[in-house]
């Protein structure tokens, strides 16, 4: 059965520095995601994609993030300058549905260790 | 926005009980609802989903009732088995012009041999 994947698996950054986690979603699918998990929180929605713009974004999504699709399999989250506070668990999703959220099949997850 | 309530926040059972999870939602447009199951250290998996054009929808030892005048909606697992173990995620999509997922706060169900 196909899956989403994602790398790395564990990611530790210093406060200030950028980092890109990377996501292959699944094959066939069009619409992407990012969500985060704060450690013992729920998961919250940051960005979501489709036919390469941004489809609808969070207010956690400011000008430090950005997505990209830059090859027909992997989808990209970069966070700018990164802070303490993102530190969390990302979590990458894809839906093969041509009319937005359903079904969407997530990612083991990049967990993000700012320092 | 969309607000999602999950209660209870853990809950207990023996194994062969019945679990059940309620989930409220705030957004009156709102069209699809999944259920997620995480276990520790690995990714939300879809375990169940339903339509607001449905009361009920049952998979196995899974079901999931959902009450459009109530705004809630509920999981419900039968015959429950220490596998089951883990925390479950509901969740609400606000409406059909948007395809973001509103997550609750997740209940850590734990079941007793």
């Amino acid at each position: 059965e196909p899956e989403v994947t994602q790398t790395p698996s564990h990611q530790v950054t210093q406060m200030g520095q950028e980092v890109i986690l990377r996501c292959v979603p699944i094959s066939n699918h069009l619409y992407f995601y990012w969500y985060r998990q704060i450690l013992g929180q729920k998961v919250e929605f940051l960005v979501s994609f489709y036919n390469n713009e941004i489809s609808e974004k969070s207010e956690i999504f400011d000008d430090q993030f950005s997505v990209e699709r830059p090859d027909g399999s992997n989808f990209t989250l970069k966070i700018r300058s990164t802070k303490l506070e993102d530190s969390a668990m990302y979590f990458c999703a894809s839906s093969e549905a041509e009319q937005g959220a359903e079904e969407q099949y997530f990612g083991p997850g990049t967990r993000l260790t700012v320092t | 926005g969309e607000n999602v309530e999950q209660h209870p926040s853990t809950l207990s059972v023996q194994e062969g009980d019945s679990a059940v999870i309620k989930c409220t939602y705030s957004d009156s447009a709102s069209n699809y609802f999944p259920w997620y199951k995480q276990e520790l250290g690995k990714r939300p998996q879809l375990i169940i989903d339903i339509r607001s054009n449905v009361g009920e929808k049952k998979d196995q030892r899974i079901a999931v009732t959902l009450n459009k005048t109530a705004k809630h909606f509920s999981l419900h697992i039968t015959e429950t088995q220490p596998e089951d173990s883990a925390v479950y995620f509901c969740a609400a999509s606000p409406s059909y012009n948007t395809d973001k997922l509103i997550f609750g706060t997740g209940t850590r169900l734990q079941v007793f041999p």
